[in-house]
């Protein structure tokens, strides 16, 4: 019930193509469901995050879209560039006892020049 | 400001040595969060420091142990090393307890051997 499932394990995107990273939960008590993005030899950065009180939130090229019903979440990149290559993490935490995130196995994400 | 810290960047160990892991915290944060990520996984996270006492674990041994000091730097423990403790380790710190932003540290590869 802890786990946070992410699909796809790799993606490969053309350049200007449209990144979608899914991911799925089981623990109704998680309300924060954050983005990571990692680089080879740096640590995860936050990347987007969203609450289940919304159903989608967009900054920039990057948009969650959140359906509670469904418990699923997912990451769109727009426009997707060389320099998005990267792996992604989704990942969920819960507001009480809120110190513990969950984080999915991850999606390597590669954009064709 | 300054960003998370870890030291060192990488190490050998040999199994059934022990091992010292560093961090120091983003200015201003008193939580610090540690995580272990397996080649190819998501973090998993270990435990968390909140003003120099332990305030959460996840499922990992006694072996794995922790301080924070005043300052909110942190260290990382891992006593009697076994193959699969061969991770990258991270740490993240928060302003506070509750706060769901962390923002980590570039990792310690640790390989034992």
């Amino acid at each position: 019930q802890q786990q946070v499932k992410q699909s796809p394990q790799s993606l490969i995107v053309q350049k200007g193509g449209i990144s979608i990273i899914n991911c799925a939960y089981e623990n109704t008590a998680f309300d924060y469901f954050p983005w990571y993005q990692q680089f080879p030899g740096k640590g995860p950065a936050l990347l987007i995050a969203i609450r289940p009180d919304v159903s989608e939130k967009k900054e920039g090229r990057f948009t969650i879209s959140f359906n509670k019903s469904a418990k699923q979440f997912s990451l769109h990149i727009m426009d997707s560039q060389p320099g998005d290559s990267a792996t992604y993490f989704c990942a969920a935490k819960a507001d009480t006892g809120g110190f513990k995130t969950i984080f999915g196995a991850g999606t390597r994400l590669f954009v064709k020049a | 400001e300054t960003g998370v810290t870890q030291s060192p960047t990488h190490l050998i160990k040999t199994r059934g040595q022990q091992v010292t892991l560093r961090c120091s915290s983003q200015s201003g944060h008193n939580t610090v969060s540690w995580y272990q990520q397996a080649l190819g996984q998501g973090p998993q996270f270990i435990f968390q420091y909140y003003r120099e006492e332990e305030n959460g674990r996840g499922n990992f041994p006694p072996r794995f142990s922790g301080l924070q000091f005043p300052n909110y730097s942190s260290e990382l423990n891992v006593n009697a090393l076994e193959l699969d403790d061969s991770a990258l380790y991270l740490c993240a710190s928060s302003l506070l307890a509750g706060s769901h932003e962390q923002y980590f540290g570039p990792g310690t590869r640790l390989t034992v051997t």
